[in-house]
């Protein structure tokens, strides 16, 4: 159960726009369009911000959008605002003992 | 509302023994995906464990063989109970609901999260 592997951290200045990426295999991230994203504030409960690569759910800003390519799938948050900095997690189903695989969380920063 | 609450952390020794429970609101669990999901002091997001709403169960290898995932559909509530329990073990403990009736579009309900403090 190798966990999917995400940058520790990315910062940006607000207005700008940052990627974080997440990469895994060809038996999660790579064989499927199931990757989700998660915003995470210290002390509050996850959001989902991303389902199915690129399918944002109800509420969440279009700011956020996600993509993949390969085994690797992105997450863009476009206008940085000081409201995202938080932990960023992306999941995808997999074909391993386990049906779903955490990436290891990435640290956004707004300078 | 559609809500979850978790309840049943605290302090427990190692060797120990805990219950977890997540009461839903204005949904239905044992028609849903539902997995606990953890995160130790300092530490990212770890998936525990999940049961589909056929009732097939998956753990994590780090829970494995010591977390049994279940649920109550009178009271419509998701259990974790945990046994042999240790300090890395220790974390606060959300529970959620995966959208759409599967386990492929994400989580899209959380609770606040219990915490569980494994120490002597």
């Amino acid at each position: 159960q190798s966990a999917l592997t995400q940058p520790a951290s990315v910062s940006g200045s607000p207005g700008q726009s940052i990627t974080l990426s997440c990469t895994g295999t060809s038996s999660d991230i790579g064989g499927y369009n199931y990757v989700s994203w998660y915003q995470h504030h210290p002390g509050r409960a996850p959001k989902l911000m991303i389902y199915k690569v690129n399918n944002r759910p109800s509420g969440v800003s279009n700011r956020f959008s996600g993509s993949k390519s390969g085994n690797t799938a992105s997450l863009t948050i476009s206008g940085l605002q000081a409201e995202d900095e938080a932990d960023y997690y992306c999941t995808s189903y997999t074909t391993s003992s386990t049906p779903v695989l955490f990436g290891g969380g990435t640290k956004v920063t707004v300078l | 509302e559609v809500r979850l609450v978790e309840s049943g952390g605290g302090l427990i020794q190692p060797g120990g023994s805990l219950r977890l429970s997540c009461a839903a609101s204005e949904f239905t669990v044992s028609s849903s995906y539902m997995s606990w999901v953890r995160q130790a002091p300092g530490k990212g997001l770890e998936w525990v464990s999940i049961i589909y709403s056929d009732g097939n169960t998956y753990y994590a290898d780090s829970v494995k063989g010591r977390f049994t995932i279940s649920r109550d559909d009178s009271k419509n509530t998701l259990y974790l109970q945990m046994n042999n329990l240790r300090a890395e073990d220790t974390a606060v403990y959300f529970c959620a609901r995966f959208r759409n009736l599967g386990v492929t579009q994400g989580m899209d309900v959380w609770g606040q999260g219990t915490t569980v403090t494994v120490s002597s």
